[in-house]
């Protein structure tokens, strides 16, 4: 079945505490992203990357980590978390499907079920 | 800057009647999505729209695209219960390569028996 699994679920961690939030996709997709959803404010792109070691800052890069060693995986890490990075976080994966001007486009995304963290 | 702007942000409607959602933009674009979201789940993609004028329908929603106007509608026709949800879009910012959507707010729709 195809999907892209993050774990872990739920995470309560304390200020200050190194966490990795795993994500993972089997359908060979080029191109991830995390998101953050926060009430109110929708989803907010974190990171994303469009190949093996090519990763971006999307619009909230700040106090969060990525890297992309293998084509499945893209972790999201918090080196030093705070209680303003408490949301619900989504991993994405899509197919870079064509070259437009301007760059390449993606393919609908396909999301992850969800981490929810709350930092105190 | 790419905005994107959903209205109404919460909506309760009752079974048997038809609402439209709106969802505007701020700059160009050639891309829109629109996604469901049911409480507590991830995301699902419903629609892609990829030019002016187009439409898409499944079932009781149909999605549309004026991008003259920077307006994207999803329209549900007698709806029903099961259709209750958040309703988010999406936009791919023409030109902006694979550099990720701009979501809107989301509309959160109770369907009321």
């Amino acid at each position: 079945e195809a999907q892209v699994t993050q774990n872990p679920r739920y995470l309560i961690t304390v200020t200050g505490k190194k966490l990795t939030v795993t994500c993972s996709q089997n359908m060979n997709h080029e191109y991830m992203s995390w998101y953050r959803q926060d009430p109110g404010l929708g989803l907010r792109q974190i990171y994303y990357s469009m190949n093996v070691e090519v990763t971006d800052k999307g619009d909230v890069p700040e106090g969060y980590k990525v890297s992309r060693k293998e084509k499945r995986n893209f972790p999201l890490i918090l080196e030093s978390p705070s209680p303003n990075q408490t949301s619900l976080y989504f991993c994405a994966s899509s197919r870079l499907v064509g070259w437009q001007t301007g760059g390449w486009r993606n393919s609908p995304l396909h999301f992850g079920n969800g981490t929810r963290l709350t930092v105190t | 800057e790419l905005k994107v702007e959903q209205n109404p942000l919460f909506l309760s409607m009752q079974e048997g009647k038809n609402y439209t959602i709106y969802c505007n933009y701020s700059t160009t674009s050639d891309r829109l999505y629109w996604y469901r979201q049911d409480p507590g789940k991830s995301l699902e993609s419903l629609f892609v729209l990829l030019s002016n004028g187009a439409v898409k329908q499944e079932g009781r929603l149909m999605a549309s695209l004026d991008t003259k106007a920077r307006l994207s509608t999803l329209h549900i026709t007698a709806a029903v219960h099961d259709l209750s949800a958040t309703y988010f879009c999406a936009v791919d910012m023409a030109g902006g390569g694979a550099d990720g959507l701009t979501f809107g707010k989301g509309t959160h729709l109770i369907i009321q028996p």
